[in-house]
Parts: C-alpha cells; structure tokens; sequence
C-alpha cells in the first residue's frame, strides 16, 4: 500500500528567501502530483511528474522526481506571500485506475 | 471554463439526520473521486467510478455511506446516519482518466457539521 508523507508539515518563511518541501513514497509509483490548496478553498492542481528526473516549473515553483529515492521535491525560489497556501502531494498508486494517496499536505507562510 | 460543481457548499445537520451531497463532475470526464478532509486524517479518498460503475468503495464507512453515480453527470455520496464524526469537507474530483496520469480536477467541497 503506497504511502505518502511529507515535510516539514509547518513552514514559515521571509519573503525573498529559498525553501524545499520533501515528499517521501513508500513503494513504486509511477505518477507524482503536487497540488496548492488556499484557506477554505478546493485543491489546484500544480504539477505531474510522470518518470524520473522529470522537472517542471512554474513561475516562483520548482517541482522534481526522482523515482529512485522515491523522493520528489517542490522549490519555492524568492518567496512572495501569495505563495502561502498548504501544498499536497500525492502518488499514483500501481495501473492504470487514477486514485491516488495524498500527504498531510505543508502548511507555508510567507511572511514580509 | 469547465469546472467540478458541488452541492451544497455548507450543510449543517443533526446527529442522526440523512445527508446527500451532489457532484457535477466535468462533461467528457470518465472518473469521479470522493474525498473527504479533516484536520486529523488529512485528504482520505472514500470512493470512486469509472464510466458510472463503482471501481473502490473501501475507504468509505459501508454501514452509513453509500455513493452513486446515477447518470454521468451528477454523482452522490449519502451519509445515513449521521454522526458527529462525519464533520469534515467533503470534496469531488473528476478527471478523464487513461493511463492514470491525468490530472484530477477538484471541486469546491461541501463543508458539512454534524452536531
């Protein structure tokens, strides 16, 4: 059964600065998402990493698979407070069904 | 610009009382999730279809949840009983699923309080 955790879950940072949110898998998967969820809102879907060394960025975000540690990363590069949101990532479990395991999900704040 | 509608946004009820909620998945979509959040387990996926017919109910309560999908476009997660337990945001997604590695597109939630 594919697990999926997260760190660190609590994250405050200082507008301008660099941080790496770690995402650990237990098993084989071959699909890695990361998802941004405001406060009181649903979830937007960020990034799909679908094989090893697979890098996608957007704007401020940098996200990151490497299959091999199970690990895939999200960089936040030159924080601005607009990035504060919880980010979730989640893995594909095994075939071809879709349903996939989330984290505990890191609650960022980006502070002036 | 296609969204996932979900029905009601807020449900207040008491303990005891039937509560339905409805989800309008995405036209063209093949996949719909139920997920449920709460601050304690996080996002717990309850059920989900393919093509309407029920693919994993396991992580759903089977003695007081049930959930249908009677037409492809309106999608239903009942709770009967409810109990105070059952507090918590309860989200629809849908995706046009292949592979598997398609995107899973969200709706809003419905945020129910059981008392």
């Amino acid at each position: 059964e594919l697990k999926v955790e997260q760190n660190p879950l609590f994250l405050s940072m200082q507008e301008g600065k660099n941080y790496t949110i770690y995402c650990n898998y237990s098993t084989t998967s071959d699909r890695l998402y990361w998802y941004r969820q405001d406060p009181g809102k649903s979830l937007e879907s960020l990034f799909v990493l679908l094989s090893n060394g697979a890098v996608k960025q957007e704007g401020r975000l940098m996200a990151s698979l490497d299959t091999k540690a199970r690990l895939s990363t999200l960089h936040i590069t030159a924080a601005v407070h607009d990035l504060s949101a919880t980010y979730f990532c989640a893995g594909g479990e095994g075939g071809s069904q879709g349903n996939l395991i989330f984290g505990k999900g890191t609650k960022l704040s980006v502070k002036p | 610009d296609a969204r996932v509608t979900q029905t009601p946004r807020h449900k207040v009820t008491e303990m005891g009382q039937e509560v339905t909620m409805r989800c309008q998945p995405i036209l063209g979509h093949n996949t719909v999730f139920w997920y449920r959040q709460t601050m304690m387990q996080g996002l717990e996926l309850l059920a989900y279809f393919r093509n309407r017919a029920p693919l994993d109910d396991s992580g759903m309560p089977k003695d007081r949840f049930s959930a249908e999908m009677p037409d492809a476009t309106l999608a239903t997660l009942k709770i009967q009983p409810s109990e105070p337990r059952d507090s918590a945001v309860y989200f629809c997604a849908s995706g046009l699923v292949r592979t598997g590695a398609e995107t899973q597109y969200f709706g809003p939630g419905t945020r129910l309080l059981v008392l």
